[in-house]
């Protein structure tokens, strides 16, 4: 099993849904988790860094973490275009002197005008 | 915010040749890049670990002589392919650790493409 599983998709969703992204992980040392946005043949930006159970807002998105159930969504309300990318969680545990990350897939989200 | 510049962004080479990519962290010092290959429709690989003034810490399965970086100084990391062959040809993309805001930023990536 994969430290980080996450649905490659594509996903498709007419302009204005809303985006329900997700992630769980099997390693409970995990302790810090991001969302990156992908544009084709770009490097990742990053969206929302948490550290908690619970959510965490930012203008349409939305991050969530359950610890307990090894969890992590992202929520993008009233989808544009614009947003159509791969969409990255990344997860990292509390260790001193690095910053590795673990990567999911990647999940590919188109919005359809 | 911070920025992370990659240069070229992309580059087609012959095979044999060496290629190299440049990694500028432009409003903050990182003592600590990343390296990552990624192939299409698949995730980042982490390649190597550049710490500013030592040697890199490759992963397993990276050939350290094949791939060859170096970090000296705080706002710059290279990545040297030597030797190219098609088979190194993907998308090349350098991280760089902000430590005091404890976050990560990417370059924008290079496309490699040997022939």
């Amino acid at each position: 099993q994969k430290e980080v599983e996450q649905d490659p998709g594509p996903l498709s969703v007419p302009e204005g849904a809303i985006v329900s992204l997700n992630c769980t992980y099997s390693n409970s040392a995990f302790q810090y988790f991001m969302w990156y946005r992908q544009y084709s043949r770009k490097g990742p930006e990053l969206l929302m860094y948490t550290y908690s159970s619970g959510n965490k807002e930012d203008g349409r998105f939305t991050a969530q973490v359950d610890k307990s159930s090894k969890y992590i969504s992202l929520f993008i309300r009233d989808s544009q275009p614009s947003d159509s990318a791969t969409y990255l969680c990344a997860m990292k545990d509390s260790g001193a002197g690095s910053y590795q990350l673990t990567f999911g897939k990647g999940t590919k989200l188109s919005v359809i005008p | 915010g911070a920025v992370v510049s990659q240069h070229p962004s992309r580059v087609i080479c012959k095979s044999g040749t060496s290629v190299k990519i440049e990694c500028r962290s432009l409003d903050f010092q990182a003592t600590t890049m990343f390296w990552y290959r990624q192939f299409p429709k698949q995730s980042l690989m982490l390649m190597a670990t550049s710490n500013e003034g030592s040697k890199a810490t490759y992963e397993q399965g990276v050939e350290k002589d094949k791939f060859l970086i170096n970090h000296a100084s705080l706002t710059l990391s290279t990545l040297t392919v030597t030797s190219a062959h098609p088979e190194d040809s993907s998308f090349y993309i350098c991280s760089a650790r902000d430590q005091l805001h404890e976050k990560l930023f990417f370059g924008s990536g290079t496309q490699l493409s040997v022939l």
